[in-house]
């Protein structure tokens, strides 16, 4: 069956320095692949795209890559701030998009 | 202005209540859903509807049930609360992927708590 997994349910960074999470599937070729943010008590709200025919996305100090033949996205914060600090989904899909259980990522002053 | 709105944000219920969430959106966008985000906040699909049509249907209990009247409301009918319904329910809604680099956009949520 179709797998997720952000292999770190919590990452904890001090502030400047880049967070890296990692998103791995199994058992399916996505078309896409998404990175979301979800802050306590609201919605994900969407933070990037890449699809399978682009190797590597960015916007602002995100970056995001998308390698199709290892099965696994990852997704960088350069510059990191205390205002990065979220929960951070990813959800690599075709026409239904599923998530990954997430990381809770906590960037210290 | 809120692209996607869901109402009620809270609700409270009894067991085997049989009750609604709505949801609409006033970005134009080709399909709407909803997902269930559990507990251990987890999110999971439960259906989409794409020009009123419906496009996936999880597996989830014949107790619920999406309703469309048009292209920019989605709502959720459920039926016979149970306990394990209890959760945050999502709306969100997209563009076709194709031809957008844009992703999907949800709802502030409503926490259903059924005791």
């Amino acid at each position: 069956s179709q797998k997720i997994e952000q292999n770190s349910e919590a990452l904890n960074i001090q502030e400047g320095k880049t967070a890296t999470l990692t998103c791995n599937y199994t058992n399916y070729s996505p078309a896409y692949l998404q990175w979301y943010r979800q802050d306590p008590g609201r919605g994900p709200v969407f933070l990037l795209l890449i699809r399978e025919n682009e190797k590597e996305k960015r916007k602002e100090r995100l970056k995001v890559t998308f390698d199709t033949t290892l099965k696994q996205s990852l997704f960088h914060i350069t510059a990191s701030q205390p205002a990065d600090s979220a929960t951070y989904l990813c959800a690599p899909h075709n026409n239904d998009m599923r998530f990954g259980a997430g990381t809770r990522l906590t960037v210290k002053p | 202005d809120t692209a996607v709105s869901q109402t009620p944000k809270y609700l409270v219920t009894q067991m085997g209540n049989d009750k609604s969430i709505k949801c609409e959106q006033n970005l134009g966008h080709d399909t709407m859903y909803w997902y269930k985000q559990d507990s251990k906040k987890f999110l999971k699909i439960m259906f989409s509807y794409n020009n009123k049509e419906l496009i996936i249907n999880e597996t989830v209990p014949n107790r619920f049930s999406p309703k469309s009247p048009d292209k920019a409301h989605l709502n959720l009918h459920i039926n016979s609360l149970e306990l394990g319904d209890s959760a945050v329910y999502f709306c969100a809604s997209s563009r076709a992927l194709s031809r957008s680099d844009y992703g999907y956009t949800f709802g502030s949520g409503t926490r259903l708590t059924v005791v």
